[in-house]
Parts: C-alpha cells; sequence; structure tokens
C-alpha cells in the first residue's frame, strides 16, 4: 500500500506570493489533516477534512485555507505570504473516521524569502 | 484548551541505558494518546497508541508507554536504548470524538552515543 504522498517537496516562495500544497492520503482513507512544523512553534494543526468536508481548524489567519477532494486527495493554500510562513508542512491520513491512527508524509518544506 | 508537555526537550544517552520520556497533558475529558517518532529525514511514524483497556501499551522496537490517569501522564520508556534511536520524539492528543485533530507536544530529542 502507498504512503501518504506530499507533492511538492521543496518550495521556494517570495512573500506576498501564494502556494498550493498537495496530499494524496493513503489509499480508502477518507480523514486528511494537515500540521504546520517549525522550530519555534513545534507541529500545530491547521485543519482536517473528512469526506471533503472540513470537520476541524487549528488557529491560524485566513490566509491559510485547504480544500479535499471526492478521492479524498487534498491542497493546502497559503495567499499572501510571509516570511514566517516558512515551515515544514505534514499532511497526515487516517481510515474509519474519528480518533484513528494519522499516518504522516514527508511534508513539503516551504521556504518564504 | 487542550495542550501536552514534554519536560525533556534533549536526552543524550549511551547504547543500553534505560529511557524514559515524560508527557503531561492538561484536558479533563477523554482522550486518546499517541507518541510519534521522527527519525531524521523520516517521516513521522507512530510508535504506539492509547485509546482504552489495559493503560501498559506496547509500541515498536520495544517501547512502551504507561497511561496514569490521575496523573495525566503518558510517559514513554525502553529499557535499553540502541543507537538507532537517535531521532525526536513526540507525545499528542486527541479528545474522543474530536475529530482527528493532533495536539503535539514540542518534542524530545533523544540522541543515543555508542
Amino acid at each position: 500500500k502507498a504512503g501518504v504522498t506530499q507533492t511538492p517537496r521543496y518550495l521556494i516562495k517570495t512573500r506576498g506570493q501564494q502556494v498550493t500544497l498537495s496530499c494524496s492520503p493513503i489509499s480508502g482513507h477518507r480523514s486528511v489533516s494537515w500540521y504546520q512544523q517549525t522550530p519555534g512553534q513545534g507541529l500545530q494543526f491547521l485543519f482536517e477534512y473528512f469526506s471533503e468536508t472540513q470537520r476541524n481548524k487549528g488557529n491560524f489567519p485566513g490566509r491559510f485555507s485547504g480544500r479535499q477532494f471526492s478521492n479524498s486527495r487534498s491542497e493546502m493554500n497559503v495567499s499572501t505570504l510571509e516570511l514566517g510562513d516558512s515551515a515544514l508542512y505534514l499532511c497526515a491520513s487516517g481510515d474509519r473516521g474519528l480518533n484513528t491512527e494519522a499516518f504522516f508524509g514527508q511534508g513539503t518544506r516551504l521556504t518564504v524569502v | 484548551a487542550q495542550s501536552v508537555s514534554q519536560h525533556n526537550h534533549h536526552v543524550i544517552l549511551s547504547e543500553a541505558a534505560s529511557l524514559e520520556l515524560g508527557c503531561n497533558y492538561s484536558y479533563g475529558g477523554t482522550v486518546n494518546l499517541f507518541w510519534y517518532v521522527q527519525y531524521p529525514g523520516q517521516h513521522l511514524q507512530l510508535l504506539l497508541k492509547y485509546f482504552s483497556g489495559d493503560p501498559l501499551v506496547k509500541g515498536i522496537k520495544g517501547f512502551e508507554a504507561e497511561f496514569i490517569k490521575s496523573k495525566f501522564s503518558f510517559n514513554l520508556r525502553k529499557p535499553s536504548v540502541q543507537w538507532s534511536d537517535t531521532a525526536e520524539y513526540f507525545c499528542a492528543v486527541i479528545l474522543t470524538g474530536g475529530g482527528n485533530k493532533l495536539t503535539f507536544g514540542t518534542g524530545t530529542q533523544l540522541k543515543v552515543e555508542l
């Protein structure tokens, strides 16, 4: 079974630009969550999608948004990038709905210059 | 809001030493608990999890953790560490019924020396 796939692996963007990150969950998994990992703040929850609906949302500004498609693939978008958005963005997928084990992807390393 | 505390940020051990990493959470409701490990250059992997039942749970690679409800703790243990255990370890909590929203601790960087 293929794992969680995140693309691209690395991105360099300029302040003010927008970026879209992609996540393909494990086949059959309907839950996709996104996390931001930084040295200062650690791992912080962004949002979770389940069957194309946002089920949970973390404390991030509205510049951070996401969506999930009918095939469970998910995208995360960050608009008007700031230097502080530089981070490793992790996607996790899970099956059977609530409170299931999360399987993480390798992440997308975003650098904002 | 729920939070997770990991007391040790950096731990250095010699091979064969015993390991205990502390984890406390603050939330009065029912939670599910996890320990994840991140080896250098690799993705986060689940070490073990506690949902219910026996509070002593065993995970992969000889790790175990004990859930002590009265102390809001879920400490990770391993009797004898190996050099290959060098990694960052994260404790995490999910509020039961609250969706798949993991709250992570700040992580413990473990270095095992030969």
